[in-house]
């Protein structure tokens, strides 16, 4: 099945800096790539997600990029705040199937 | 988006009582789906919550601990059974976007969670 390896488990940054997470996937027919966001005492919210026939994707301060040659994907987040401190989840998932594969995490703190 | 809400919240337990979480949706979704979530770690699907047939249970997962049901295609629950501290978790529901008849849009939201805790 679908293996999908997520780096790093920790990230530590200050506000105003960037931050970059990223996942490898096993599986080369997954064409659907989402990323969520979990913050503390609540469920995961999707906060971007990527299709495989599109190579970059913006919205505002976060972005997600996808190399379907290297199997791998990332998440950008520019400019981060403290609000944005959460565990991002990023997934990857095949066409026709209706389960998602997960990533284990990484625990992103923006420090004031 | 799907607006989903789960009831309860939270939970602590005795063990060896059952507990059954209940999950609304704001509209008919074609797909419906179970999630734990153990302290400091991935998702990992139980089953999916077929509307009028048995749920489709993952390996490791059974009928008798996480029995499951979909009366309609807005409304799950999830029991767990013979509860001991190893069920200590997060329990999310999700839902694909796909609104009847559509099945699949490919994304799934979540709901907020039910963390129970079995003593």
């Amino acid at each position: 099945g679908e293996n999908v390896e997520q780096h790093p488990s920790t990230l530590s940054v200050q506000e105003g800096d960037s931050a970059v997470i990223k996942c490898t996937y096993s599986d080369s027919a997954s064409n659907y790539f989402p990323w969520y966001k979990q913050e503390l005492g609540k469920g995961p919210q999707l906060i971007i997600d990527i299709r495989s026939n599109v190579g970059e994707k913006k919205d505002q301060r976060i972005a997600v990029t996808l190399n379907k040659t290297a199997k791998h994907f990332s998440l950008h987040i520019t400019e981060t705040q403290p609000e944005d401190s959460a565990v991002y989840f990023c997934a990857s998932k095949r066409g026709g199937s209706y389960i998602p594969t997960f990533g284990r995490g990484t625990s992103l703190i923006v420090h004031p | 988006s799907a607006v989903i809400s789960q009831k309860p919240s939270r939970d602590i337990c005795q063990r060896g009582t059952s507990l059954t979480i209940q999950c609304q949706v704001d509209s008919q979704v074609t797909m419906m789906f179970w999630y734990r979530q153990q302290p400091g770690q991935s998702l990992t699907l139980i089953a999916t919550a077929n509307q009028g047939s048995e749920a489709t249970y993952e390996s490791g997962f059974v009928i008798d601990k996480f029995p499951i049901s979909r009366p309609n295609l807005t409304f799950s629950t999830l029991t767990v059974s013979n509860m001991s501290p190893e069920d200590s978790s997060i329990y999310l529901c999700s839902v694909d976007g796909g609104r009847v008849p559509v099945k699949s849009t490919d994304t799934q939201y979540f709901g907020p969670g039910t963390r129970l805790t079995v003593l």
